[in-house]
């Protein structure tokens, strides 16, 4: 079967580093996403491993090691438009998405 | 970049209704489409994937009789939700592919259809 494992809250301060780890176990790994999803809104893609090593994408950075099923996406110089559901996903071999059941990301002032 | 819309965005109906979700790529051809369903603070669930001109796949536990899916043509695909109930609301997703690959990278996500059966 597929599982993700994700912290279902972490919480941070405006300006600070905040890393939210994601574990999987799934048959026919391909790649490790991260999506952001604002309250009534739809995800939006932010982030894309589907080889060992740390990808950055302006204050994003998402890291994959996949020996270990392990990844994290760290999120730099914290802004309150931050706060959001953060979810990881696995892509599989059959050309699925399967969803991690997310991170509430909470930014206090 | 890519775009993928979604329509109605809202709707509310009655109890025993049948209603029908549009997915559009604007302004690319999709191969592929994705639809998801998400119930409030939980995860996006894959219902069905959608490839133009074929039946579509339905995951497990996903009534195939219920969740109609047509993909007619390489810019549309339509989800029905046929005899609609109180436990069929809930956030409907779609998401299209620019490629054949299904490949994350290459999947947009439209903005969404808020279901709520009343």
């Amino acid at each position: 079967g597929q599982s993700l494992e994700q912290p279902s809250e972490v919480t941070a301060v405006e300006g600070a580093i905040v890393q939210i780890n994601c574990t999987y176990q799934t048959s026919g790994f391909y790649g490790l996403s991260w999506y952001q999803q604002h309250d009534g809104g739809a995800p939006t893609f932010l982030s894309y491993n589907a080889l060992d090593g740390l990808e950055e994408t302006g204050r994003f950075s998402s890291f994959l090691s996949r020996s270990d099923s392990y990844g994290y996406l760290l999120l730099q110089e914290l802004q309150m438009k931050d706060s959001a559901s953060y979810f990881c996903a696995v892509s599989t071999r059959d050309d699925k998405i399967i969803f991690g059941k997310g991170t509430r990301l909470h930014i206090l002032p | 970049g890519a775009v993928v819309s979604q329509h109605p965005s809202w709707v509310i109906c009655k109890s025993g209704t049948s209603v029908k979700i549009e997915c559009r790529s604007l302004d690319f051809q999709a191969t592929t489409m994705f639809w998801y369903r998400q119930f409030p603070k939980q995860s996006l669930m894959l219902m069905a994937t959608s490839n133009e001109g074929s039946k579509a796949t339905y995951e497990q536990g996903v009534e195939k009789d219920k969740f109609l899916i047509n993909h007619a043509s390489l810019t549309l695909s339509t989800l029905t939700v046929t005899s609609a109930h109180p436990e069929d609301s809930s956030f409907y997703i779609c998401s299209a592919d620019t490629t054949t690959g299904g490949r994350v990278e290459t999947q947009y996500f439209g903005p969404g259809t808020r279901l709520l059966v009343l």
